[in-house]
């Protein structure tokens, strides 16, 4: 079942702060995040495995509450390069990765 | 890093012809191979898991003799969209997982996609 991702859209300015959530009905094993800009393929973010567990990568950072089945993006002091469509993959213990619908992501300079 | 390579990247053809897609870990050894396929400003939807040396095990709603798959080896996996037509026209990208992964939560890798437009 996919997980639903929240925001739709967030349009920012450089140096503003957003937050991307991601949730799921099913008992999850891992939350994946990718970016993909428009034509291209994913680029992977960062893997959350254990409930509670939170993971940096430069400034985008998140969370995984596995008793809630709920995963959160943080991004901070936004770039130009943060643009694009951030994807939630939540696996379950099928192992198939389902992705969310995405939250397309502007930065304005 | 873990490369996969998948060609074509972009494929233009006529209604009713069958279209081969490639998708080849380069430097690793993927057991299980996914195919997702994408409309454009949507989500990327799983199609099928293809595991190596047996049969892909299809998603709900995906026809299994439209799109073919084959993973013959450890290292290939073919998508084959027969009898195409142009409602089939879409990005299509696979992913593999690395041979060795049993505990799950290891990330994929990604193709770089392939553009099928079908006149």
């Amino acid at each position: 079942q996919q997980p639903v991702q929240s925001p739709q859209a967030v349009i920012l300015r450089e140096g503003e702060d957003a937050v991307i959530n991601c949730s799921s009905s099913k008992a999850l094993y891992s939350v994946h995040w990718y970016r993909q800009k428009h034509g291209e393929a994913p680029v992977f973010l960062m893997i959350l495995l254990k409930g509670g567990e939170q993971k940096g990568h430069e400034k985008i950072s998140a969370s995984f509450n596995e008793k809630k089945q709920q995963s959160s993006l943080y991004l901070t002091a936004s770039q130009l390069s943060y643009s694009g469509t951030y994807f939630c993959g939540t696996e379950s213990y099928s192992r198939n990765l389902i992705f969310g619908k995405g939250t397309k992501l502007s930065v304005k300079p | 890093g873990a490369v996969v390579s998948q060609h074509p990247s972009r494929v233009i053809c006529k209604s009713g012809t069958s279209v081969k897609i490639e998708c080849r870990s380069l430097d690793f050894q993927a057991t299980t191979m996914f195919w997702y396929r994408q409309f454009p400003k949507q989500s990327l939807m799983l199609m099928a898991t293809s595991n190596e040396g047996s049969k892909a095990t299809y998603e709900q709603g995906v026809e299994k003799d439209k799109f073919l798959i084959n993973h013959a080896s450890l290292t290939l996996s073919t998508l084959t969209v027969t009898s195409a037509h142009p409602e089939d026209s879409s990005f299509y990208i696979c992913s593999a997982r690395k041979a060795g992964d049993r505990l799950g939560g290891e990330k994929l890798f990604f193709g770089s996609g392939t553009q099928l437009s079908v006149l």
